[in-house]
């Protein structure tokens, strides 16, 4: 069945350092990729999405591509500050069944 | 933004009672989800639900567990009966037709089982 493997459980920067977030996923259909974001106490929220290969998902500072031949998707941020703080979630999309399979998730801790 | 509201926020209850959580989702999604996560782990699926009916439902879904959304009112989750292992954050999620695809969740509801 499909599936998504964060294998970065956690992850410790420094303020204005450089972030990049990794993933791999599985499936047969035409995959929609999606990065959540959930903060302490809350729900998780869209970050951003991408919904064609090797097109760029943009979204306050973020940026994310995934790659079809090898099946990967990744986060990036050029300078993280302190606010940035909370668990990222790799989220594959699939339209036919409607539901969002998550990965298992990225804490990133922000050193101030 | 959108907003799904859950309530309660937080329940404890001792196991073999019943809970029912509470979902409002946003007001014009027709899809609704709920979403199971343990402390400090990933977010599962459980179940989506359209047009009155459950569309799929995930392993975690056990027998004990329903859905419904009478009338248009809430969308709930029960659990009859609850067993230590239910013990969980538990995410309510809705989305509109097509679209980005995107789900909405709420803040989620804990819920202990003693």
């Amino acid at each position: 069945g499909d599936s998504v493997t964060q294998m970065q459980g956690q992850v410790t920067l420094s303020e204005d350092d450089f972030l990049f977030i990794n993933c791999t996923y599985s499936t047969t259909w035409y995959p929609t990729l999606f990065w959540y974001v959930q903060y302490p106490g809350e729900g998780p929220q869209l970050l951003l999405k991408v919904t064609t290969a090797n097109n760029k998902g943009i979204s306050r500072g973020f940026e994310a591509t995934y790659d079809k031949g090898t099946t990967s998707f990744h986060l990036q941020k050029a300078s993280v500050q302190e606010s940035d703080s909370a668990v990222y979630y790799c989220v594959l999309g699939n339209y036919n069944q409607g539901k969002l399979i998550f990965g298992q998730g990225t804490k990133l801790s922000i050193k101030p | 933004g959108p907003k799904v509201l859950q309530i309660p926020s937080h329940q404890i209850i001792d196991m073999g009672q019943m809970v029912t959580l509470n979902c409002d989702p946003v007001s014009n999604h027709l899809y609704f989800y709920w979403y199971k996560q343990i402390l400090g782990q990933q977010m599962e699926f459980l179940v989506n639900f359209y047009n009155g009916k459950v569309m799929e439902k995930s392993k975690l879904f056990k027998d004990q567990f329903s859905v419904e959304r009478p009338d248009g009112s809430y969308f709930t989750l029960k659990i009859q009966p609850t067993a230590l292992e239910d013990s969980a954050v538990y995410f309510c999620a809705s989305r509109n037709r097509g679209g980005t695809g995107q789900l909405y969740f709420g803040e989620g509801s804990k819920l202990t089982v003693l």
